[in-house]
């Protein structure tokens, strides 16, 4: 099966400018994932849906942050205004509940840097 | 919050070499998954443990899981230099949407 996809892989801006990252999770996967990963940390979760839900969003800073899963499919990540601390890597995952494992899948990430 | 400890944070070893890493968590929890990543790379499953008492082995990679005492570890046999790689681990409240809590991680390199 295709595995989670995102786009884009790389961005540089500015600070005080926006960014926007996509994700499309693994087909039949309920729950998608953002997580915010800076360089020598273990990833941070920023938001949760289930379906078109949010499930938890407590460590996302959301006056700066937002996201939506559009019919419980696809999602987006957006950044208004950037700044300097936002620099990191942007992974989304997905996971399929109802089975034991619950194991959440890894995209490949979208690696900001903002200058 | 939970919290998820990992050491060491830097392991320098010599190939075919065995060492341990430590995963420990600060709340109950039944389901630990550790993963791997590459420089530049997203995280990869290596195991998922489901229980207290779980042993897993893939390849050099072995993981257990004590849930009583709150501890997971990841055993390396015979180490090679493909293993070098950033190791996490992440423990999962399963009545808190299954979210998940990583760890610091370990910086493995293994040294030809």
């Amino acid at each position: 099966e295709a595995g989670v996809a995102q786009s884009p892989r790389y961005k540089i801006i500015e600070k005080r400018q926006s960014v926007a990252f996509w994700c499309n999770p693994i087909s039949g996967h309920a729950t998608l994932y953002w997580y915010q990963q800076i360089l020598g940390q273990g990833p941070k979760l920023l938001i949760q849906f289930q379906n078109n839900g949010v499930v938890d969003d407590s460590q996302l800073p959301k006056d700066r942050f937002s996201a939506e899963r559009l019919k419980g499919v696809d999602s987006t990540l957006k950044i208004q205004p950037a700044k300097l601390e936002d620099s990191a890597v942007y992974l989304c995952a997905s996971s399929r509940l109802g089975q034991g494992r619950h194991e959440q899948y890894f995209g490949p990430g979208t690696r900001l840097t903002v200058t | 919050e939970l919290k998820v400890e990992q050491n060491p944070l830097f392991l320098s070893m010599q190939e075919g070499k065995n060492y341990t890493i430590y995963c420990n968590y600060s709340t109950t929890s039944d389901r630990l998954y550790w993963y791997r990543q590459d420089p530049g790379k997203s995280l990869e499953s290596l195991f998922v443990l489901l229980s207290n008492g779980a042993v897993k082995q893939e390849g050099r990679l072995m993981a257990s899981l004590d849930t009583k005492a709150r501890l997971s570890t990841l055993h390396i046999t015979a180490a090679v230099h493909d293993l070098s790689a950033t190791y996490f681990c992440a423990v999962a409240r399963r009545y808190a949407g299954n979210q998940f809590y990583f760890g610091t991680g370990t910086s493995l390199t293994v040294i030809p």
